[in-house]
């Protein structure tokens, strides 16, 4: 069956670096888009990053473009999302989610890893 | 961006009856429309895609129409296990953007 792993999570000073991994079963990665979305402590979703299926159109949202950057291992079957300059309002739960079809739309979603970012 | 907004904030309502859910967005988004419900620890689950179709495994109490920039979510008999919060969600644009979210409370 589908299954998402997410790891890497922890805190993070202000202007630090951390990087993502996304561990995927069950399903090939590099059939299907792959996104983060993440969660503010008692906060709404808010969708981060996607690679498409081809492995070549990436989109990030505003909030975090030219600091992160979404990538994969085919062989690893892995998903990784690399975050620089962190700031404190990106603490927030990250979640990998795979995309149904190759459409933008979650049909699986990883159990989280909290970033905090704080000094 | 296309703007999600979704209301009530909050909807008090005991089980077996029926809830309604809004999501209106800023511009015409066709029918790109997720739900998704999220209970408190868990991770978000997928209910509805293209605004109307259920995900695999979806109860058929829960439904959603609409198309264009108004679109409903309906949970005919609420059972214990539908309070939590519900999200819309957009891919007709990038970004792709989240509703605030609605939360089902019992009353």
């Amino acid at each position: 069956q589908v299954q998402l792993v997410e790891s890497g999570g922890g805190v993070v000073q202000p202007g630090g670096s951390l990087r993502l991994s996304c561990a995927a079963s069950g399903f090939t990665i590099s059939n299907f888009g792959m996104h983060w979305v993440r969660q503010a402590p008692g906060k709404g979703l808010e969708w981060v990053a996607c690679i498409w299926y081809d492995g070549n159109n990436k989109y990030y949202a505003d909030s975090v473009e030219g600091r992160f950057t979404i990538f994969r291992d085919n062989y690893k079957n892995s998903l990784y999302l690399e975050m620089d300059s962190l700031r404190a309002e990106d603490t927030a739960v990250y979640y990998c989610a795979k995309g149904r079809h190759g459409e933008s739309i979650f049909d699986y979603w990883g159990q989280g890893t909290l970033v905090t970012v704080s000094s | 961006e296309v703007v999600l907004t979704q209301s009530p904030a909050t909807l008090s309502l005991s089980p077996g009856e029926r809830a309604t859910l809004s999501c209106r967005a800023s511009q015409s988004i066709s029918i790109y429309l997720a739900w998704y419900q999220q209970k408190p620890g868990q991770a978000p689950r997928l209910l509805i895609y293209e605004a109307s179709n259920r995900a695999a495994g979806i109860p058929a109490r829960f439904s959603g129409s609409g198309s264009g920039t108004d679109f409903t979510l309906t949970i005919s008999s609420l059972e214990p296990e539908d309070f939590a919060v519900y999200y819309c969600q957009q891919r007709n644009y990038w970004p792709l953007t989240f509703g605030q979210g609605t939360k089902v409370e019992i009353k």
